[in-house]
């Protein structure tokens, strides 16, 4: 596609719940990065990929964040046992190069956890 | 632990005029900084990028500056335009630190007509 896309674009989940949350990066993008925004703040970096590597998730708040990209393309974030204060808007971001002028951010997925 | 910060969060301007972003961070390490425009219910837009060996760059309409003696960063937007009113965000890349960006907290610029 043209952009980054993410899905589902919004997300209610029971506390307790786990979630998965999808991104598909811009064909041939080989760096993709995860961030966490939380209303009316700026986003929060949570990991990183170069191809399907993960070469950086310091940023995954807990041991109930997970993300893959096993075959160097799609990624998911899964969330198990969602709290009320993972509610944010997860957002992906991809980039054809290690550095970080290449990124394009995908609109993100509204996680609301009730 | 150091963080990027932004001086106003809210700023107003009449359609025409010129409007000017400020961010301070704390990091000297930093070596790349980026401004990003976000619309409501959509991700960040790159605008324009810096690295830390220039004062200055331009592009369409937008100009950064970066003045590494007070540590602070801004943007201005040349005869803003209703299409500019979104919350702005500084971003900075510390040297080392990998590829991950550090976000302020933004402004939200309004264009009043």
């Amino acid at each position: 596609g043209a952009g980054v896309s993410q899905s589902p674009r919004y997300k209610v989940a029971k506390r307790g719940q786990d979630v998965a949350l999808r991104c598909d990066p811009i064909s041939g993008h080989v760096s993709l990065f995860w961030y966490q925004q939380a209303l009316g703040q700026g986003p929060e970096f949570l990991t990183y990929f170069q191809n399907e590597a993960q070469l950086d998730k310091s940023g995954l708040p807990s041991d109930r964040f997970f993300a893959e990209r096993p075959e160097g393309s799609v990624s998911t974030l899964k969330i198990q046992r969602t709290q009320q204060e993972d509610s944010a808007v997860y957002l992906c971001a991809s980039s054809s190069q290690g550095e970080a002028p290449g990124y394009t951010f995908g609109s993100g997925t509204r996680l609301t956890v009730v | 632990g150091e963080s990027v910060g932004l001086h106003l969060p809210t700023l107003s301007v009449q359609e025409g005029d010129n409007s000017i972003i400020n961010c301070a961070y704390s990091n000297s390490a930093s070596d790349y900084f980026i401004w990003y425009k976000q619309e409501s219910g959509k991700g960040p837009q790159f605008i324009i990028d810096i690295r830390s060996n220039m004062d200055k760059r331009q592009g369409q309409r937008v100009t950064v500056l970066l003045n590494k003696t007070v540590k602070h960063l801004s943007l201005q937007i040349a005869a803003t335009q209703p299409g500019d009113s979104a919350v702005y965000f500084c971003a900075e890349k510390i040297t080392g630190g990998g590829n991950k960006l550090t976000f302020g907290t933004g402004t939200q610029l309004k264009v009043e007509l």
